[in-house]
């Protein structure tokens, strides 16, 4: 499974835009990228996932250059509800047997009023 | 949105007894999942379950630890023996049919909380 760096903790303020960047060097061709939001006391919850490029959905979007070993997590006007640890996650194609998920240390955003 | 339940939300046990954490999947998803959370920790798998059996573990996932699917909708984690250090923050996950567009989604539980005194 490729490892992935985050940035341990951001700071933030209400309606403000942010911006998680996780470096992947070593993805591999098949493994998509995934990002979960943790709040505290409370089980990861997936955001959104990407093969390439630019994707989006009501929550966030995803943006991943053409070399894919590093993808953006963009939170747009965040609010303190916002607040939590976000995961980027690293990961193949489903096997039979099924892939586990590896977390790492994630980011940590306050958002701040 | 579907959800993933698991009881109890506090579980408080004495050193060396047994406890049982208990998962309700969602009702038409195949794989099944550990993981645990020690306070100010990362999230760590345990293990993983298709097809009534273990698919994979961690070494966290030793002979202290047993998972079961007694029934159609119940999946289970039982700890012998608990230890201190066992205190965290459980997590059910499930997953649903590899051929959805989305890989990798789990959906979690939102976890027992194990302390062990």
């Amino acid at each position: 499974l490729a490892k992935t760096t985050q940035p341990i903790s951001m700071d933030s303020y209400e309606g403000q835009e942010v911006n998680i960047t996780c470096s992947h060097n070593n993805i591999a061709t098949n493994d998509y990228i995934t990002w979960y939001q943790q709040f505290p006391s409370q089980g990861p919850r997936f955001i959104i996932q990407g093969y390439k490029t630019k994707v989006t959905n009501e929550v966030a979007s995803l943006f991943i250059p053409a070399d894919r070993k590093s993808s953006t997590l963009s939170l747009p006007r965040v609010s303190l509800s916002d607040t939590a640890v976000y995961y980027c996650l690293v990961g193949g194609l489903i096997k039979a047997a099924g892939n586990k998920l590896t977390f790492g240390g994630g980011t940590r955003v306050l958002v701040k009023p | 949105e579907p959800e993933v339940t698991q009881t109890p939300s506090h579980q408080v046990t004495q050193m060396g007894q047994e406890v049982i954490l208990r998962c309700v999947p969602i009702s038409n998803h195949l794989y099944f999942y550990w993981y645990r959370q020690i306070l100010g920790q990362k999230v760590e798998f345990l293990v993983s379950f298709y097809n009534n059996e273990i698919s994979e573990k961690s070494e966290i996932f030793d002979d202290q630890f047993s998972v079961e699917r007694p029934d159609g909708s119940n999946f289970t984690l039982k700890i012998r023996s608990t230890k201190l250090e066992d205190s965290a923050m459980y997590f059910c996950a499930s997953r649903g049919d590899p051929s959805t567009n989305i890989r990798e989604k789990l959906f979690f539980g939102s976890g027992t909380q194990l302390s062990v005194l």
